[in-house]
This record gives C-alpha cells, sequence and structure tokens, in this order.
C-alpha cells in the first residue's frame, strides 16, 4: 500500500547531539515537505523539494538540513540539538501533476531535546 | 501575506449535535482549500477539498464544507457529529508564493464530542 513513514515517531535526546529524522513515501511523488509543529499553532513550511538534488528553505527559518539522493527519501538533519528544537516534525508529499495540490502526511516524529 | 485563521481552537460538543467550524483566509488569487483531520494517534489526513465548481463540498464521514468567495470563508459543517470524530482539524489554503505552490495552515481547532 502506498504511504509515507517517519522514523523515529519519538525521540527524547540531549542537547547538542546530531539527529535525523527520516522520511520515506511509497507513493511515487516528486515533491515533499518538512513542516514543524508546535502545540495549539499553525503548520509551518521549514524544507521542500521538487525531486532528487532539488532542496529548498521554506517559511519558517530551520536550523535544520534536508536532502534529497532519491525520489522516496527525504531526510531532515539537525547537526547540534537544542531545546528550541523541540517541536513535532511533519514530512509531507504531493504530486505535481495533481492539480488539485493535496498533500499526504507522514505520522510525524516528536522531538523533545533536554 | 497570506493567512488563514480558524475562530475556534476548542470546541466541545455531545453526540448528535451540529458541527460548525469556522476557517477564513486572506489571499487575493486563485484558490485550493482544504480540510484536514488528525484523529489521535494518527496521521494528518485528508477530510475534503475544493478545487473549483461546485461551492458546497462533500468530504468523508458525512463531513461538508461551502466555500464563499465573497467573504474568503470555507467553513466545516457536520449535522450530526459521533464520539469518533473527536480529533484535530486544520483549514489550508493552497497559495502561489514566490514561484511554488504551497499550503498555508490554519492553528488547526480541537473538537471532543462526549458521548
Amino acid at each position: 500500500e502506498a504511504d509515507i513513514y517517519q522514523t523515529p515517531r519519538y525521540l527524547v535526546i540531549g542537547t547538542g547531539k546530531k539527529i535525523t529524522l527520516e522520511c520515506s513515501q511509497t507513493m511515487g511523488h516528486d515533491k515533499m515537505y518538512w513542516y514543524q509543529q508546535d502545540p495549539g499553532m499553525e503548520l509551518h513550511l521549514i524544507h521542500y523539494s521538487y525531486g532528487v538534488n532539488s532542496t529548498e528553505k521554506g517559511d519558517l527559518s530551520s536550523e535544520s538540513t534536508v536532502s534529497r539522493i532519491r525520489t522516496e527519501h527525504f531526510p531532515l538533519t539537525l547537526e547540534s540539538a537544542r531545546p528550541s528544537h523541540t517541536s513535532q516534525y511533519l514530512c509531507a508529499s504531493s504530486n505535481p501533476r495533481q492539480a488539485t495540490y493535496e498533500q499526504y502526511f507522514g505520522p510525524g516524529t516528536r522531538l523533545t531535546v533536554t | 501575506a497570506q493567512s488563514v485563521s480558524q475562530h475556534n481552537h476548542h470546541v466541545i460538543l455531545s453526540e448528535a449535535a451540529s458541527l460548525e467550524l469556522g476557517c477564513n483566509y486572506s489571499y487575493g488569487g486563485t484558490v485550493n482549500l482544504f480540510w484536514y483531520v488528525q484523529y489521535p494517534g494518527q496521521h494528518l489526513q485528508l477530510l475534503l477539498k475544493y478545487f473549483s465548481g461546485d461551492p458546497l463540498v462533500k468530504g468523508i464521514k458525512g463531513f461538508e464544507a461551502e466555500f464563499i468567495k465573497s467573504k474568503f470563508s470555507f467553513n466545516l459543517r457536520k449535522p450530526s457529529v459521533q464520539w469518533s470524530d473527536t480529533a484535530e482539524y486544520f483549514c489550508a489554503v493552497n497559495a502561489r508564493s514566490g514561484g511554488y505552490n504551497k499550503l498555508i495552515f490554519g492553528a488547526g481547532t480541537r473538537l471532543a464530542v462526549h458521548p
């Protein structure tokens, strides 16, 4: 079944550690996105990609980086985690040939930096 | 700047009550509008969408929404809620900015339905 996966679902980590949040999709979508969401707040776009070797920064400034070496994989990396990075991170994908622009979301990674 | 405003952050209803969640957006261009729902512990999933045509859109699980262009609104409705509708609901608008299409989300409305 086509889907979008994120691992880990929950992560508690100490300040200064390097972390990578994984996102994979089996829908063959070219476009992928990372959002950051704090409780009771909007989803904010932090990164997106049009396809392989394409990465762009979103609306919300983030110290994280992303890569897109394969169509199905869009990992997000924090080189040195800080408590201010504590948040939920949602990965999404969309089919640019689908004119309705809807996005499909993964289950999210809830990150806590102590 | 484009934005989406959801009027209620928390709504508490009894089963069988009617539901209306407000959503207003600010964007002057052609819009595609969405309602997403997130059930406890699950993915955000699409509830319904407006792309063009009939402004009254029907989605899954008995939900519907009406696009009123003159009011920049896309309110979500359900005539009779069930306990299983307990979830967080997000309104979103697709907007074109800086050469790319993006979804702009509201802050969400958390709905609790009591038996």
